[in-house]
């Protein structure tokens, strides 16, 4: 079965500050791996994913995140925060023997100027 | 492309009602997804369907839920009878599937509807 776990339920950086936020996954076979994120009283969007190829995947605002398949992680990563970074991010997995995407219990990140 | 468009955006309700929220996809799209979302709980995935078919259901709660597609452009997400137990936002999403692998298309959301059981 797939799952995927976010260890923190909030990450606080100050603004121009690196960010990072965890993430480990848990699929058989090859996983697709996406980052999402929710702005107060919105729907998720997407801002990245890791299907093959190089371990470092770029997406929308500045992010990016890194595939290492030996410790099954997916962190979420961006250089410089910013406070309108500050919301909730979601870790999902697809993959396996099955179309689902299974997302994790999400991260607040709280951005402080 | 106005997305996918879930109504109603809020509902209060009293305990023991039917609750009915809406979906309409993307067009083009051919798996829909119903998610439920509680701060206890995270994001749950309920049901999802490919070409209007149920393919996996196991993670609706329990008998009261139910979930329909009668075609591609039109989904529905029943409660009967609601429980305070209920309350959450329920959150639609649909891909389209591009190349072999379905599960590496990315999922669009829509606003949600958020319920809260009384």
């Amino acid at each position: 079965a797939q799952s995927v776990a976010q260890p923190e339920d909030q990450v606080n950086v100050a603004e121009g500050n690196p960010l990072t936020v965890k993430c480990t996954y848990s699929v058989s076979g090859n996983p697709y791996l996406f980052w999402y994120v929710q702005y107060p009283n919105r729907g998720l969007q997407f801002l990245l994913k890791y299907i093959t190829g190089d371990n470092l995947v770029k997406g929308s605002y500045g992010f990016e995140a890194e595939f290492n398949k030996s410790q099954t992680s997916f962190h979420l990563k961006k250089p410089s925060a910013l406070v309108s970074d500050s919301a909730l991010y979601f870790c999902a997995v697809g993959g396996g023997a099955t179309n689902k995407l299974i997302f994790g219990t999400g991260t607040l990140l709280a951005v402080q100027p | 492309d106005a997305g996918v468009i879930q109504s109603p955006r809020h509902e209060v309700t009293e305990m023991g009602q039917e609750v009915t929220l809406r979906c309409k996809p993307i067009s083009g799209h051919d798996y829909l997804f119903w998610y439920r979302q509680t701060m206890m709980r995270g994001l749950e995935l309920l049901i999802y369907f490919n070409n209007n078919v149920p393919i996996d259901d196991s993670g609706m709660p329990e008998d009261r839920f139910s979930a329909k597609m009668p075609n591609a452009s039109f989904s529905t997400l029943k409660i009967q009878p609601s429980e305070p137990r209920d309350s959450a936002v329920y959150f639609c999403a649909s891909r389209f599937v591009e190349g072999a692998s379905s599960g590496a298309n990315v999922l669009t959301f829509g606003a949600g509807s958020r319920l809260t059981v009384l």
